[in-house]
């Protein structure tokens, strides 16, 4: 199956920092997604991207969905101490697996005050 | 909260018993999705519906599991003569057509003892 490479494992920074996280793939997919994980709950959706070389904001997140379709980025501006949590990149292949989400391992973001 | 649920939350269990899960999704979604989550890694697919049809199920998905949609609406994952490398995270997942997104619920955390 598709492997997504998520890194950096882990982030520590301080409040006010800007966070830049990626993930690779060694297949291509057709949309590139975004989760949040806060301990104990579900994912929850940041952003979602349909075409590659799209750049999508919200709010100060701001993710691309690469050219080559096998890789995607999300950069979080000035942190706030409730940006702390798991954050999952997850790639989905309409083409061919029916919607399942391939997801990479996960980026643990720690905000200092 | 017209958000997925799921029920229950945490549960308990002792080895070698069975175990049920429900997951009510958002009321206007067709798909609904099954994954599991271990620490410290990302959520894998376990199985998917459309409508009342189970369409896909996951290698991970050994005979001891039972997933079903009877009426197209709520969901239930079964677990016979549970195994402590059951413990996890099951979450459940919809959406309206596969080229939308995937929201999450909450999750139901498992524990075998």
């Amino acid at each position: 199956g598709q492997q997504l490479n998520q890194s950096p494992q882990s982030m520590f920074i301080q409040e006010g920092e800007d966070v830049s996280m990626n993930c690779t793939s060694s297949s291509i997919f057709n949309t590139w997604l975004w989760y949040k994980q806060d301990p104990g709950e579900g994912p929850v959706l940041l952003i979602a991207l349909y075409k590659a070389g799209e750049l999508t904001s919200n709010g100060r997140l701001t993710a691309q969905f690469g050219i080559t379709r096998k890789d995607s980025f999300l950069n979080i501006s000035a942190s706030i101490p409730s940006d702390v949590g798991i954050y999952f990149c997850a790639g989905l292949d309409r083409g061919s697996t029916l919607g399942r989400l391939y997801f990479g391992r996960g980026t643990q973001l720690t905000v200092w005050p | 909260d017209t958000g997925v649920s799921q029920n229950p939350r945490h549960k308990i269990t002792k080895r070698g018993q069975n175990v049920t899960f429900r997951c009510d999704p958002i009321s206007e979604h067709n798909r609904l999705y099954w994954y599991r989550q271990t620490l410290g890694q990302g959520p894998e697919f376990l199985t998917y519906f459309q409508n009342e049809a189970q369409l896909e199920k996951s290698r991970l998905l050994s005979d001891r599991f039972s997933a079903e949609r009877p009426k197209g609406s709520f969901s239930t994952l079964e677990i016979q003569r549970t195994e402590q490398g059951d413990s996890a995270m099951y979450l459940c997942a919809s959406s309206w057509t596969v080229e939308e997104t995937q929201y999450f619920g909450p999750g139901t955390r498992l524990l075998v003892l």
